[in-house]
């Protein structure tokens, strides 16, 4: 595996449910970034780990819980979503949390919550 | 606060025309100034970035861009349009300052190219 990758590519979920997205780099990064697309909204920043610490937290609801245990992965732990939630995930990753550093982004997860 | 416009929510051009999208931003320092192209069913990756190093920056894809400071404006083209190049494109300003994430993008732009 090359790049950043993302599991699962697509998910529905009911709204009571517990389900968990999975981001890996192989690019030896050392900052990692959730992002929220939706069709309304533009790139929304949810979450940004550097050296395994959670540096920026966008007031995201506490549905959605991130960790981040290595410097390679990148959860996002979800439960009691709502409708709204709904949106391609995206996870990206760059060489340090610097203002100059490329993403790299992985090809998303697609949520649906019904 | 630095922050970013992308004039245009959808442009569409015949195949083999001039590709033109349009990006200005606003930043209190020298910023870092990227384009990053996402087609269907992908994420995001890198068409090109400003470092500050030379105005006028060429890309992947055949593509480059023009820093104009005084226009504050880092607009990005192409010669001529390829059915290939339908895709959403961002721009994106990040400049380092204090309390600043590294990315601020702007809301996209969707090319169609019409054959």
């Amino acid at each position: 595996e090359t790049g950043v990758t993302q599991t699962p590519r697509h998910l529905v979920m009911g709204m009571t449910n517990k389900k968990s997205l999975k981001c890996e780099q192989h690019l030896g990064h050392n900052a990692m970034y959730w992002y929220k697309q939706s069709a309304k909204k533009p790139l929304e920043l949810m979450f940004v780990y550097s050296l395994e610490e959670r540096v920026e937290n966008n007031s995201v609801p506490s549905r959605f819980s991130p960790e981040c245990p290595n410097s390679s992965h990148l959860f996002l732990h979800l439960h009691t979503l709502q409708p709204e939630d709904s949106a391609l995930y995206l996870c990206a990753s760059s060489q340090e949390y610097l203002a100059g550093d490329t993403q790299y982004f992985g090809p998303g997860t697609r949520l649906t919550v019904l | 606060a630095q922050s970013v416009t992308q004039l245009g929510s959808h442009v569409s051009v015949s195949e083999g025309a001039l590709v033109l999208l349009r990006c200005n931003y606003s930043s209190s320092v020298p910023p870092y100034l990227f384009w990053y192209v996402q087609y269907p069913n992908q994420g995001l990756q890198l068409l090109l970035k400003y470092t500050s190093a030379a105005t006028l920056v060429k890309g992947i894809n055949g593509f480059e861009a023009e820093f104009k400071k005084s226009e504050t404006s880092f607009h990005l083209t192409k010669p001529s349009a390829h059915m290939s190049d339908a895709a959403e494109y961002f721009c994106a300003v990040s400049d380092g300052t204090s309390g600043n994430t590294p990315h601020v993008f702007g809301k996209g732009t969707r090319l169609s190219v019409i054959a």
